[in-house]
């Protein structure tokens, strides 16, 4: 029943390079795209959002970039740093429901 | 503003038992959104709360119910407890929609069942 697909399932990236995680949704009805960063023993929380008006947007050094066409997004991480190791989650979302990918866990290499 | 706190942070129970789980949205926040979250399934979304009313819900058994008082305040309650009822439940709070703004995690409860 999952409709949205992420990967890698796991991320190590050496300091100052770049992390990029993919995810691929099924539904067209969704309209709202976010990625949740969970750090151990917390809950998730946002880390930027898109809607598929827009092909790319950019916070910091974290950026989306969404292609409505074949359903898939990406979130690149840019300059990663050791602070950055967490389990980011992309999803996927209309009026009713929201749907989670299964989660990649970045580390990033002093 | 204090951020969306849950009670209790862990908690054991057994097969057949009930439990209740209690979530406090930040205030000013009207849409409050339940998640379980395990290992093997991810995060699933249960039910999302609006002006004490059931807005949305997910593929989840009768067995998980919840409401939402007149304050926001909402509790989630899982009867007839289950072995794969272990997880993490998250609660969640917007202002007005769980599914197309901003939402906020409070930490969890850890429900183990035995």
């Amino acid at each position: 029943q999952q409709q949205v697909k992420q990967s890698p399932q796991s991320l190590i990236v050496q300091k100052g390079g770049i992390s990029i995680i993919n995810c691929a949704y099924e539904n067209t009805a969704f309209d709202y795209f976010p990625w949740y960063q969970q750090f151990p023993g917390k809950g998730p929380a946002l880390l930027i959002a898109i809607r598929p008006d827009v092909s790319e947007k950019k916070e910091g050094r974290f950026t989306i970039s969404f292609n409505k066409s074949a359903k898939q997004f990406s979130l690149h991480i840019m300059d990663s740093q050791p602070g950055d190791s967490a389990t980011y989650f992309c999803a996927a979302s209309d009026n009713n429901d929201m749907r989670f990918g299964a989660g990649t866990r970045l580390t990033v290499k002093p | 503003k204090a951020g969306v706190t849950q009670t209790p942070r862990y908690l054991i129970k057994t097969r057949g038992q009930q439990v209740t789980l209690s979530c406090s949205p930040i205030s000013g926040h009207r849409s409050v959104s339940w998640y379980q979250q395990t290992p093997g399934q991810g995060l699933q979304f249960l039910f999302e709360y609006f002006s004490e009313t059931q807005r949305n819900k997910g593929n989840f058994p009768g067995r998980f119910s919840g409401r939402q008082f007149s304050n926001s305040r909402s509790e989630m309650n899982v009867s007839t407890l289950e072995l794969g009822d272990s997880a993490l439940y998250l609660c969640a709070s917007s202002l007005e929609s769980s599914f197309q703004e901003t939402q906020y995690f409070g930490p969890g409860t850890r429900l183990l069942v035995l």
